[in-house]
């Protein structure tokens, strides 16, 4: 079946701008995952989702980042205000349930300028 | 607070040579422990999980241990291939830190033909 589906790929926007990125996880999975890569890094944990509602959300950096996942199968997440330390790839992984096995998507990259 | 490592940040090896890459991590109280590749500019690609009840997985050339007592994971690769490279990353799940996993930054690997 389908794996973990993320849009769009790539996201150029200006300082200030408010941006959405889409998950679209594997058909089933109730586990959501958002991350953040920056260049040479491993990811870092942002939010996770158990069904619609969000389990843990200690990743977030400030009030600007928020995620959300209403029908408890695609997310978005969404940047307020963006600024230039904003920029990395963002990645969304599903997993059957917590403690399985986490599938990742191809991620967005996002620049802000 | 989990903290993972991985040791070396950069391998070159030739095409051929068995090679393993090294994972630390600094709280036993894991469920598991997961392997990925990166390609460059890609998203994470699961190589293997390890739960935290078992002490080894292998898939094709790729096997991965896990001690969880000395907080140490290895993942062993026989006759490496150019098409190898890539980017080796490890990550934990940790039950006292919710569904999310704690990654390493990475080994950059490259296997020269």
């Amino acid at each position: 079946g389908a794996g973990v589906s993320q849009t769009p790929s790539n996201k150029v926007t200006e300082k200030g701008k408010y941006v959405e990125l889409r998950c679209d996880p594997i058909s089933g999975h109730t586990a959501l995952y958002w991350y953040r890569q920056s260049l040479g890094q491993g990811p870092e944990f942002l939010i996770y989702f158990q069904g619609t509602g969000a389990a843990d959300d200690s990743g977030l950096p400030n009030d600007r980042f928020f995620a959300v996942r209403p029908e408890g199968s695609v997310s978005t997440l969404k940047i307020q205000r963006t600024e230039r330390g904003d920029s990395a790839v963002y990645l969304c992984a599903s997993s059957a349930d917590r403690a399985n096995e986490q599938f990742f998507g191809p991620g967005t990259r996002l620049t802000v300028l | 607070k989990q903290e993972v490592t991985q040791i070396p940040a950069a391998l070159s090896v030739p095409e051929g040579e068995n090679l393993v890459l090294n994972c630390s991590f600094t709280d036993s109280a894991i469920y598991n422990l997961q392997w990925f590749r990166q390609d460059p500019g890609k998203g994470l690609t699961s190589l293997l999980l390890i739960q935290s009840s078992q002490r080894e997985q292998t898939s094709g050339r790729l096997n991965a241990s896990l001690d969880k007592s000395s907080g140490r994971s290895t993942l062993y690769i026989a006759a490496s291939q150019p098409g190898d490279s890539a980017t080796y990353l490890c990550a934990v799940g940790t039950y006292n830190q919710g569904g999310k996993l704690i990654f390493g930054q990475g080994t950059e690997l490259s296997v020269k033909p």
